[in-house]
């Protein structure tokens, strides 16, 4: 089945510590993206993608980097955790020839402790 | 600048009763408008988007929205709601120059009751 996929699913990791969440999708969308879900505020961008090569920062980059090795994958590296830092993370992509509709993973919650 | 406002944190409608959901923009156009929604541990699924012409749109699971320019709306409706409706929704402006931006809204949170 098209689309895309989160690993881990959830993770409890320890302050200070680098984790790297895994986003891969099989649609061959130009754009991806790394949001972060928190009560009551939305998803709120963390960065994203165009296309293959190039990355961007969203609204709350700080503590976050990205990659675009190839246009299927999109990792989200935490290089020292902190626990503001726990949320509930989705990856997405999109395509202009899509006209712009989103397509998510399934998230990946992540506790910092 | 860019917003989306669902002025509706949390709603509970009983089953069978139909259903509103609020949603407001600020965009200095005409943008794309779509609302998603997402069931407890999963990602977002796309319930329905306007992108131009008829401002009544329909979606899947028997959802429809309609787009008031006049009052910058996009309110999504359902006329009887199911237990399996209860879930998270979400607003969201595409910004019709650069596909790749959206502008989300906080959400609302739908209780069914029986």
């Amino acid at each position: 089945i098209a689309g895309i996929t989160q690993a881990p699913t959830s993770q409890i990791l320890a302050a200070g510590r680098r984790m790297t969440l895994r986003c891969t999708q099989d649609m061959r969308h130009n754009a991806m993206y790394w949001y972060r879900q928190d009560l009551g505020l939305g998803l709120r961008l963390i960065h994203y993608s165009n296309t293959a090569g190039t990355t961007g920062k969203g609204e709350v980059p700080d503590g976050y980097s990205v990659s675009r090795a190839n246009t299927d994958d999109f990792p989200l590296t935490l290089a020292s955790a902190v626990p503001s830092q726990t949320s509930v993370y989705f990856c997405a992509s999109s395509d202009q020839a899509g006209a712009n509709v989103l397509t998510f993973g399934a998230g990946s919650r992540l506790t910092v402790l | 600048a860019q917003s989306v406002t669902q002025p509706d944190i949390h709603i509970t409608v009983s089953e069978g009763a139909s259903l509103e959901l609020r949603c407001n923009y600020s965009y200095g156009a005409t943008p794309y408008l779509f609302w998603y929604v997402q069931s407890p541990g999963q990602g977002l699924q796309l319930l329905l988007k306007y992108f131009s012409g008829d401002t009544l749109v329909q979606g899947i699971k028997g959802f429809e929205a309609e787009f008031k320019r006049s009052q910058s709306s996009f309110n999504l409706r359902k006329p009887s709601v199911h237990w399996s409706d209860a879930a998270e929704y979400f607003c969201a402006v595409g910004d019709v120059y650069n596909f790749n931006k959206f502008y989300f809204g906080s959400g609302t949170k739908l209780n069914v009751k029986p």
